[in-house]
């Protein structure tokens, strides 16, 4: 059964258009976090949570903004997508900080800016 | 700081053919390393892992040793199969964090 599930897993939305993906987990890990990974590229890390507090990556674009109403959910706030932003966007999760937690990803959100 | 560096892709073997995937890091302290799986279209997967020096990751017929001399955890399998084909990540994880650093990726692509 699938622990971290991402919606949609294909997204379109017009250049300038706000978009929001969203993740979900089973796992009541402490921990979440939001990669962009573009074609051909290793996932890069944008911001994640310990519990509610948000943790931005330095080169993190302001465009990009995320919200963690509670343990289970967290979103992805893209507010005024370029195509630049066209990627898959991966939630991931991990227990309470040590060393070697294992991360466990979800399946991904296609972004296709038109 | 901390990176890693996996070799070059893509690497294209016939079935049943050995396989090595080399990975070497730079990280202060002792990393956590990880090999992931990415499937044509997916998310990540986690492959195997290693927390401390000589420890051995294995999983499906893959491994991967822990090297902190030669600071590298190199992928291998012995017999390699056509549903192997696939994107696989090196990765590390800095002592007592929860952030993990990717190599850049090397695809696998192997012909019946």
């Amino acid at each position: 059964d699938a622990m971290v599930i991402q919606n949609p897993r294909y997204q379109v939305t017009q250049f300038g258009k706000p978009v929001t993906l969203s993740c979900s987990q089973t796992l009541n890990h402490n921990v979440m976090y939001w990669y962009q990974q573009k074609s051909s590229q290793a996932p890069k890390l944008l911001f994640h949570y310990y519990d509610k507090d948000f943790n931005n990556e330095a080169d993190t674009p302001d465009n990009f903004q995320s919200r963690r109403p509670n343990t289970s959910f967290c979103f992805l706030d893209i507010r005024s997508p370029g195509l630049g932003d066209a990627a898959m966007y991966l939630c991931a999760t991990s227990g309470p900080q040590g060393a070697g937690n294992t991360i466990y990803f979800g399946e991904g959100s296609w972004l296709t800016v038109v | 700081g901390n990176s890693v560096t996996q070799m070059e892709g893509p690497v294209t073997l016939s079935e049943e053919a050995f396989l090595t995937i080399n990975c070497t890091y730079t990280a202060t302290g002792y990393p956590s390393l990880f090999w992931y799986v990415q499937y044509p279209g997916e998310g990540l997967q986690l492959l195997l892992k290693a927390t401390k020096a000589d420890d051995k990751g294995s999983n499906k017929g893959f491994e991967a040793t822990y090297r902190k001399e030669t600071t590298s955890f190199h992928l291998e399998k012995g017999s390699v199969q056509v549903s192997d084909s696939a994107v696989y990540f090196c990765a590390l994880s800095p002592y007592n964090t929860d952030k993990l650093i990717f190599g850049t990726g090397t695809r696998l692509q192997v012909f019946p």
